[in-house]
C-alpha cells in the first residue's frame, strides 16, 4: 500500500518565524488531507487538497501530485500552532481508508 | 465543524470487562472509521464501514468489533478489554469526497 513520509518530524519555532513542513507520498493519489492536532488531542482539519495551492489565513498548502509530494506552509506561526500536524492519502484510487505519516510536531516558543 | 460526538470520552476499567464505545454522526455520511491512537504508533485504523451493517476489518482489528444498525451510529466494542488496548480512541466520518472529519476522541484506560 502506499507510504507517506513526513519531515521533519520535530520542529521548534520561535514565535512569529515562517516554516515549511513535507509529506512525501510512494504512489500517485487523488486526494490528500492536512490535519492539526492539537495539545488538548483534537484533530482539525486544515486542508483537503488534491493539487495546487490553497490558503487559508496563515496556513497555506500546495500538492504535486505528480511529483508525489505535499507542502504546508506556516507563516508568522503563534503558539497556537504548536500540536503535531498530519497528512494523509487514500490507500488507492477509489479506497476510503487513509494512509497517514507519523507527523510533524511542532513547538512554537514566545 | 463536522456534527460527530463520540461517548463515552473518559472510561477506566479492568481487564476482562466488555466496553463499548459509540460514535454518532449527524451529517448522514456514507462512511465511519474507528482509530486507535498510541505514541510511536500515529493513528491506526481498526474497523470501518461503508453502509449500515456493511463492515470490514482495518490493520489492528484483533479483539475489536463494531456494529452499524444505523447510518448515524457506528459501535466499537471490546469483548474483553485488555491492557494493551488502554489508548485514546477516534471516530471518523467521510462523504462521497472521501474526505474525512474526526471526532473528539475517548480516552480508554484499561487496568
Amino acid at each position: 500500500g502506499i507510504q507517506v513520509e513526513q519531515s521533519p518530524p520535530d520542529l521548534i519555532l520561535q514565535e512569529g518565524a515562517n516554516s515549511t513542513l513535507r509529506c512525501n507520498f510512494s504512489d500517485s493519489v487523488n486526494n490528500l488531507q492536512w490535519f492539526h492536532q492539537n495539545p488538548w488531542g483534537q484533530l482539525i482539519n486544515l486542508f483537503y487538497i488534491p493539487s495546487g495551492t490553497k490558503q487559508n489565513g496563515r496556513l497555506s498548502a500546495t500538492t504535486v501530485a505528480t511529483e508525489r509530494y505535499s507542502l504546508l506552509y506556516i507563516s508568522s506561526s503563534q503558539t497556537t500552532d504548536s500540536g503535531v500536524y498530519f497528512c494523509a492519502s487514500p490507500r488507492g484510487y477509489g479506497n476510503n481508508r487513509l494512509a497517514f505519516g507519523k507527523g510533524n510536531q511542532v513547538v512554537v516558543i514566545p | 465543524d463536522a456534527g460527530i460526538t463520540q461517548s463515552p470520552r473518559h472510561k477506566v476499567t479492568e481487564t476482562g470487562t466488555p466496553v463499548t464505545l459509540r460514535c454518532h454522526q449527524t451529517e448522514n455520511h456514507r462512511y465511519m472509521y474507528w482509530y486507535r491512537q498510541d505514541p510511536g504508533h500515529g493513528l491506526r485504523l481498526i474497523h470501518y464501514s461503508y453502509g449500515v451493517k456493511d463492515t470490514d476489518k482495518g490493520e489492528v482489528s484483533d479483539g475489536y468489533s463494531v456494529s452499524r444498525s444505523k447510518t448515524e451510529d457506528f459501535l466499537l466494542t471490546l469483548e474483553s478489554a485488555t491492557s494493551s488496548q488502554t489508548s485514546v480512541y477516534f471516530c471518523a466520518i467521510a462523504g462521497t469526497s472521501s474526505e474525512q472529519y474526526f471526532g473528539p476522541g475517548t480516552r480508554l484506560t484499561v487496568t
